[in-house]
């Protein structure tokens, strides 16, 4: 079986600071990984995803994840946060062509 | 726009009324898959087609439940009888799936169906 928990149901972080937002998966086979953001009134959408290889992932708007066998984490992180990243954020682990599974988000916001 | 729609945008029915939902896909996509999320979580899997063919279905899919993507091309959910639990966002994703390397594909999502079941 296979589930993710994100830590933290909000984050709250002044613009230029540091994102981290959490996620930690349990999954007995190798996981595919992957984080999405939903903006408001809006569909979800690919941020990155790990699926082999590299454990660094770089995605879209600036945001990276590392993934950490050891730790079972896939953490999402972005150096310095815009006022346009507020959003919901999604962790997700699959392991098979079929079923991808999410985590129950994180709302991201952003102090002036 | 040539993404992922979904029609209606929000539905309010009563209980025990049956509802259907349309989803279009992006027009080369071969995978579709339906979502159900619920306020303050994540999205739930509900089944996925490929092409015409249904090949998945969560348990979470009663018998009240049933999708069919009759062409390969555009899919329809129907819950019969709905109950007040079934209010949520109906959430469809399509994607291009090449090989059995399913999970390199990226998900393309609609902005879902708000279902409110009074």
């Amino acid at each position: 079986a296979q589930s993710v928990t994100q830590l933290g149901s909000h984050v709250s972080v002044s613009e230029g600071a540091l994102v981290l937002l959490r996620c930690n998966y349990s999954s007995s086979v190798p996981p595919y990984l992957f984080w999405y953001v939903q903006y408001p009134n809006q569909g979800l959408q690919l941020l990155l995803k790990y699926t082999t290889g590299a454990t660094l992932v770089k995605g879209i708007n600036g945001f990276e994840a590392e993934f950490k066998k050891s730790e079972t984490s896939f953490h999402l992180t972005k150096p310095s946060a815009h006022m346009s990243d507020a959003a919901e954020y999604f962790c997700a682990v699959g392991s098979s062509a079929s079923k991808i599974i999410f985590g129950s988000g994180t709302r991201l916001s952003i102090r002036p | 726009d040539t993404g992922v729609s979904q029609d209606p945008r929000h539905k309010i029915t009563k209980r025990g009324q049956n509802v259907t939902f349309r989803c279009d896909p992006i027009s080369e996509h071969n995978r579709l898959y339906w979502y159900r999320q619920t306020l303050g979580q994540g999205p739930e899997f509900l089944t996925y087609f490929q092409n015409e063919a249904q090949l998945e279905k969560s348990r979470l899919l009663s018998d009240r439940f049933s999708a069919e993507r009759p062409k390969g091309s555009f899919s329809t959910l129907e819950i019969q009888r709905t109950e007040q639990g079934d209010s949520a966002m109906y959430l469809c994703a399509s994607s291009l799936a090449l090989g059995r390397g399913g999970l390199n594909e990226k998900l393309f999502f609609g902005s879902g169906t708000q279902l409110s079941v009074l």
